[in-house]
């Protein structure tokens, strides 16, 4: 069965300080896999994409990781801020014929000052 | 700010009625895909229409159904409502996603519409 869960489900940690994320799929046949930042109440917005040939990815304070191996993804955020307050969710797109898109739960992160 | 919109951000309604929820979605983009997303929740497909045929479908009852007009936008109608349809639906749209490309699963959201069910 396709599946994407996400670790942990929720995460506090102080302004300034780092955390990762993590992401488990098994999800087959793999395309791409996406983070996307959702906050409260508001629709999610893409964060990074990792193809299968990319280990690494950074977007600002925001550094992606993929093995595509032991299909496991992570997401580094640095220096966290007060705005990184969001969910964050990992989402994997099958390479089927509509390029299904396999949604994990999410990670709830609350950054306090 | 992703140029899709919805409409209305919130709405109230009671058991057994019916609903519909609007999306306009961005310029270009010929690909609409509709979310149910409970709180605490990652997003759940319903469906996905591209150009104006629904070309994928997730598990929820037919009286989940839409429509997809040639000008790309499109509506999510929800028949004889049951409280655990209270959530937020989202639309997202997208260019034709090519397996492997750039954009593949890039979907852009609009800000949902909120539905409470009582």
């Amino acid at each position: 069965k396709n599946q994407v869960e996400q670790s942990p489900q929720s995460l506090i940690i102080l302004e300034g300080k780092n955390c990762t994320l993590q992401c488990n799929y098994t999800v087959s046949p793999f395309s791409n896999l996406r983070w996307y930042k959702q906050d409260t109440g508001r629709g999610p917005v893409s964060l990074t994409i990792m193809t299968f040939s990319e280990n690494t990815k950074s977007n600002r304070r925001y550094t992606a990781t993929l093995d595509a191996d032991t299909k496991q993804s992570s997401l580094h955020i640095t220096a966290s801020q007060l705005s990184d307050s969001a969910s964050y969710i990992c989402v994997v797109i099958l390479m089927d014929s509509n390029y299904q898109l396999i949604w994990g739960a999410g990670t709830k992160l609350i950054i306090k000052p | 700010e992703t140029g899709v919109t919805q409409s209305p951000t919130h709405l109230i309604k009671t058991r057994g009625q019916q609903v519909t929820l609007r999306c306009s979605s961005q310029s270009g983009h010929n690909t609409v895909s509709w979310y149910q997303q409970a709180l605490g929740q990652g997003p759940q497909f319903i469906f996905q229409y591209y150009r104006e045929e629904e070309n994928g479908r997730g598990n929820f009852p037919p009286r989940f159904s839409g429509l997809q007009f040639p000008n790309y936008s499109s509506e999510l109608n929800v028949n004889a409502l049951e409280l655990d349809d209270s959530a937020l639906y989202l639309c997202a749209s997208s260019r034709t996603q090519l397996a492997g490309g750039p954009s593949a699963g890039e979907l852009f959201f609009g800000e949902g519409s909120r539905l409470t069910v009582l």
